[in-house]
């Protein structure tokens, strides 16, 4: 069974540009969450979808957005890049948002990581 | 406010060096504690999920516990090739699965 892919896996940007990264979740997961990785602020959330809605949002400003369609497949987009958007971002797939004893966890893909310059 | 704490930041041992690492939480209210192992450039990987007080999860020279306030992940014997970063997250009642709370994670190096 295939993992989670996100592509691109690396990206270069400049300030004031925007960038949209994907996310193809596990093969029958339809709950997609979206994460930001930085080495002083470790892994803070994002948001997290649910069959093409948005279900929470983190304590991001506006310019970072996503959506998801409805092959579960999903993007999130950041506007008027800044050089602290510099980050891995991470996406992670389960079945369903809620969690059930002894159902399985989220599974992270390997991570886009974005430079901004 | 709902927060995870994890120590030690780095920890190094010898290989066949067994020791433990610490996640402490403050949550409303726990619906599930989570443990990944993260090698650099990659996602985090799934190791277990803990679910009540007690509870107890074995992977190898791995092995979890769970308390009320903290997690415990001990590691048996280890091996270079257990060298990352070690990840605890928690889910909270009222919040979601995907919308996990992590801590900053302890690097672990493991000298041969």
């Amino acid at each position: 069974k295939a993992g989670v892919t996100q592509t691109p896996r690396y990206l270069i940007k400049t300030r004031g540009q925007q960038v949209t990264l994907s996310c193809s979740p596990i093969s029958g997961h339809r709950s997609v969450s979206w994460y930001q990785q930085t080495p002083g602020q470790g892994l803070q959330f994002l948001f997290e979808y649910f069959s093409e809605t948005q279900r929470n949002k983190g304590n991001f400003p506006g310019r970072f957005s996503g959506r998801q369609f409805s092959n579960s497949r999903s993007e999130m987009n950041v506007s008027t890049l800044e050089l602290g958007d510099s980050a891995l971002y991470l996406c992670a797939s389960s079945l369903a948002p809620g969690l059930v004893s002894g159902q399985e966890t989220q599974y992270f893909g390997p991570g886009t990581r974005l430079l901004v310059l | 406010e709902d927060q995870v704490t994890q120590s030690p930041e780095a920890l190094r041992l010898q290989e066949g060096e067994s020791s433990s690492l610490n996640c402490s939480y403050t949550v409303s209210g726990l619906r599930g504690l989570f443990w990944y192992r993260q090698d650099p450039g990659k996602g985090p990987e799934f190791l277990f999920t803990l679910y009540s007080a007690g509870e107890e999860k074995e992977k190898e020279r791995l092995k979890a516990t769970l308390t009320k306030k903290e997690s415990f992940l001990h590691i048996t014997a280890p091996k270079p090739e257990d060298s990352a970063t070690y990840l605890c997250a928690v889910h909270p009642y009222g919040g979601s699965q995907g919308n996990l709370i992590f801590g900053k994670g302890t690097k672990l190096s493991v000298k041969p």
